[in-house]
């Protein structure tokens, strides 16, 4: 079954730093770029940042830029998102999804950044 | 940046009904266009890709059209599992960026 599960999330002050992992299963995961988006009520779905399938080449928006680094571990098919120096507007839904059209998404995991 | 611009943000339509969802861009984007659809409390799910090409497995009162800057997600005879809300998105380039949604309600 090719899916995609999240973990990871939390309740977290301002400041702090959170991993998420996405793991994968079902399908070859080293054929794939992989992402993460973010869901918020007020702002929708916001793109967060992309790993190429060789993990060479990754991209980030202007938001989590220098705070957040996405990585992964063919060996154990994961995909990973660190978050460091976390803020109250990363407060949201996070998701994983497989390649540019994100044919597969995760469940999702909540990240909430409160003091 | 491209900017995703979706009409309307809410739709009410019934049973059996045909709804178009537009979405434009900021500026001229070749065919990288996505649809996704999200149900309350689920992830989203992909319905189209590359402006028109349905997914598979997803039905075929979903279709997608357009080009440049306008692009379209129509659904042919609603059914009662297609009031959700509709995505576009583009890949063009990055940053990926999603219109803000559509909500499609029953009337």
């Amino acid at each position: 079954q090719v899916q995609l599960v999240e973990s990871g999330g939390g309740v977290v002050q301002p400041g702090r730093s959170l991993r998420l992992s996405c793991v994968a299963s079902g399908f070859t995961f080293d054929y794939y770029s992989m992402h993460w988006v973010r869901q918020t009520p007020g702002k929708g779905l916001e793109w967060v940042a992309v790993l190429s399938y060789d993990g060479k080449n990754q991209n980030y928006a202007d938001s989590v830029q220098g705070r957040f680094t996405i990585s992964r571990d063919s060996s154990k098919k994961t995909l990973f998102l660190e978050m460091d120096s976390l803020r109250v507007e990363d407060t949201a839904t996070y998701y994983c999804g497989r390649d540019a059209t994100f044919d597969i998404w995760g469940q999702g995991t909540m990240v909430t950044v409160s003091s | 940046d491209f900017q995703m611009t979706q009409s309307p943000s809410t739709l009410a339509a019934s049973v059996g009904d045909r709804v178009t969802i537009t979405c434009r861009a900021s500026e001229s984007i070749s065919n990288w266009v996505a649809w996704h659809q999200q149900k309350p409390g689920k992830a989203p799910n992909l319905l189209i890709y590359k402006t028109s090409t349905l997914q598979s497995g997803v039905p075929s009162r979903f279709s997608g059209g357009g080009s440049g800057t306008e692009f379209t997600l129509t659904i042919s005879r609603l059914q009662p599992e297609d009031f959700a809300t509709y995505y576009c998105q583009q890949y063009d380039s990055y940053p990926y960026t999603f219109g803000q949604g559509t909500k499609l309600e029953i009337k």
